[in-house]
């Protein structure tokens, strides 16, 4: 089977940074996606993964290291807005499908 | 505005009645998805359109019979289900199935189905 672990919740104060961990076991990779989807809307494209390494677009971070089939989300100065869940996506490759995680909920508190 | 559009956004229906849902892309995308979203749970693909053709059934019950006259509309036609089945179903488009898998999907707003 496919497994995608990420934690349920968590929650961080406004201006904070928040690390969110996702580790995979798949029968294929090629790419690791993470989504932001808020309340009632739909899942958005945050960043894509492939190589080992960081990859950084402004406030929010990705990482990947494929040997140990572990990422992570890593938020900074946290706003508000970036309430909400957020979804790790692995793309198996062998067969195409995204195989998701089933997301962690971030709350910003005041 | 994610450029792909569901409706309708809320659906009641009792488990006697027919119901569709509707799906339109305007990214000009070749491939379409279905998935079921339940509270705590990861989505779940249900079924994937490529060129118009349907390349997976990942093991969806018959009451789910999906439609895909061409690649920019895809329809999910709903018959006598179960409450198990309320959940948001959410459909997604990506520009090729298999050559740019490092293209995102675009998912659409969703339909929240509640089965009485």
């Amino acid at each position: 089977g496919q497994n995608i672990d990420q934690p349920t919740e968590m929650t961080a104060t406004e201006g904070a940074i928040v690390q969110i961990n996702c580790t995979y076991q798949t029968s294929g990779f090629n790419g690791l996606f993470w989504y932001q989807q808020h309340a009632g809307e739909a899942p958005t494209f945050l960043s894509y993964n492939v190589l080992d390494g960081l990859e950084e677009k402004g406030r929010f971070s990705s990482f990947l290291s494929r040997s140990k089939g572990y990422s992570y989300l890593l938020l900074k100065e946290l706003q508000m807005k970036d309430s909400a869940s957020y979804l790790c996506a692995v793309n198996r490759g062998d067969d195409y499908k995204l195989s998701f995680g089933a997301g962690t909920t971030v709350t910003v508190r005041a | 505005e994610t450029g792909v559009t569901q409706t309708p956004r809320h659906l009641v229906m009792g488990m006697t009645n027919k119901k569709s849902l509707k799906c339109e892309q305007h990214l000009g995308h070749n491939a379409m998805y279905w998935y079921k979203q339940s509270a705590k749970k990861p989505l779940e693909l249900m079924f994937v359109y490529n060129f118009k053709e349907q390349t997976e059934n990942n093991s969806v019950p018959s009451r789910f019979s999906p439609e895909c006259p061409n690649s920019s509309h895809l329809f999910l036609h709903l018959h006598t289900l179960q409450p198990e089945d309320s959940a948001l179903y959410l459909c997604a488009s990506s520009r090729h199935l298999k050559r740019a898998t490092n293209q995102p999907q675009h998912f659409g707003d969703g339909t929240r189905l509640s089965i009485l």
